[in-house]
């Protein structure tokens, strides 16, 4: 069964803290994907990997960071947390191409407080 | 630029009709199309994909794809109100060298009425 989990389904942060976001998935999966998703905006694209130690930057990078250190793990690092990065986020995973259909964890609800 | 639109809705259909979900992008070059639904709280689920034109179907789901239009759309037949959720229309698009993932539409609300 597919199954992509990230760490934490809540998580409540202050201001100019440093937060790291986990994501695992278990399908072998080359491609991963960070998105964040806010009412009225949709699902928007921040980082995305096709590869162990490889990134690019989606719509909205700004204020992010990532790391894909092994092949089923890739982790979103807020650098300085900021009220405006409170959000859904979701990680997702396909097969290669990049183009395939994509598997959600179940997010992460950020408060920036 | 990339787009892809949907209607936000509300979209309100009576339980046991038909409910017709639509989708249009910006990119000529589209080849992979998804649907996904997502109910409140929860995280995007996949429930069809269509990459030729014309339809596809998969139980009470059908997607249908016109690429000369620049149009995909999703019929639910028999509508039950566990389909009350909010669906995404996912589209590839491309810049460059290849495509950089799916680009997500807004989604479209749908509630069915028992």
């Amino acid at each position: 069964d597919v199954k992509v989990t990230q760490s934490s389904r809540y998580l409540v942060k202050r201001t100019g803290e440093k937060v790291f976001l986990e994501c695992v998935q278990d399908m072998d999966h080359e491609n991963m994907f960070w998105y964040r998703q806010d009412p009225g905006l949709g699902l928007r694209l921040i980082y995305f990997s096709y590869d162990v130690k490889m990134k690019e930057k989606g719509d909205i990078p700004e204020g992010y960071s990532v790391s894909r250190e092994k092949k089923e793990r890739f982790s979103l690092i807020l650098e300085s947390a900021s009220t405006n990065q409170t959000s859904m986020y979701l990680c997702a995973s396909s097969r290669p191409p990049a183009d395939s259909e994509a598997f959600f964890g179940q997010g992460t609800r950020l408060t920036v407080v | 630029q990339k787009e892809v639109e949907q209607n936000s809705g509300p979209l309100s259909v009576p339980e046991g009709a038909i409910a017709s979900l639509n989708c249009t992008y910006s990119d000529r070059v589209s080849q992979s199309f998804f649907w996904y639904r997502q109910y409140s709280g929860k995280s995007p689920e996949l429930i069809m994909s269509i990459y030729s034109n014309g339809d596809k179907e998969d139980g009470r789901f059908t997607a249908q794809l016109n690429k000369a239009s620049q149009y995909v759309s999703l019929l639910i037949r028999d509508s039950q109100p566990s389909d009350s959720a909010t669906y995404l229309c996912a589209v590839s698009l491309y810049s460059g060298g290849g495509a950089d993932g799916l680009t997500f539409g807004k989604g479209t609300h749908l509630i069915i009425q028992p």
